[in-house]
């Protein structure tokens, strides 16, 4: 019962690293997402993807990169990670069968 | 736009309390609404999904109810147990929208022995 898989888990970056956040689900789910969680600003949308080959922007989307090659594994790259961008990531694969979303553990970025 | 609030922020309960937790949203051309748990330092567990031509949901000690004319949902926990702690959030999904939820800030419900 994998279900939605991140990793890592906890990671430090400098500003101006790159690194990327690992998401895959073994739901066979077409819709993934990856949302952000700020205190006091709740969980805010980042990418979408539809579908392997097919993402969107979400209402955060400026610093991260995102793409999805195949339906199990929906990567969020940062490119030149900022302080704004210490939060806690959460991956997201959506059921069309149960209208649920499911969510990974999280990781937790900061960067110094 | 559609604007998803919880009140409270937190409260805190004796524990065998029944109690409710409330979640209103801006527009009611909803999809479906997701209540969801979060304990700290973890990820979210989904609870109770009510589709829009539902009025109410239940699971064991809770029952999620929706009205969507009025833009409200409320989740009931009965007999509160301190195990119950945690932070609880609602999503609205819009019909269209795909899996793109709209996510309250959360209520943190303390349940003390």
């Amino acid at each position: 019962n994998a279900g939605v898989t991140q990793t890592p888990k906890f990671q430090v970056l400098k500003t101006g690293q790159s690194m990327t956040l690992q998401c895959a689900q073994d739901m066979n789910h077409e819709y993934m997402s990856w949302y952000r969680q700020d205190p006091g600003m709740g969980l805010r949308l980042i990418h979408y993807s539809v579908g392997a080959g097919i993402t969107d922007q979400g209402e955060v989307p400026n610093g991260y990169n995102v793409s999805r090659s195949t339906t199990e594994d929906f990567p969020l790259r940062l490119l030149s990670a900022a302080p704004s961008q210490t939060s806690v990531y959460f991956c997201a694969s959506y059921g069309v069968v149960t209208g649920e979303l499911f969510f990974g553990e999280g990781s937790r970025l900061t960067v110094l | 736009k559609q604007e998803v609030t919880q009140i409270p922020a937190a409260l805190s309960v004796p524990e065998g309390e029944n109690l409710v937790l409330n979640c209103s949203f801006t527009d009611s051309a909803i999809y479906n609404l997701q209540w969801f748990r979060q304990d700290p330092g973890k990820g979210l567990t989904s609870l109770l999904l009510i589709q829009s031509s539902q009025r109410e949901q239940t699971s064991g000690r809770l029952n999620a109810s929706l009205d969507k004319s009025s833009g409200r949902s409320t989740l009931y926990i009965a007999a509160s147990q301190p195990g119950d702690s945690a932070t609880y959030l609602c999503a609205v999904k819009r019909r269209g929208s795909q899996g793109n939820l709209i996510f309250g800030k959360g209520t943190k419900l303390s349940v003390k022995p």
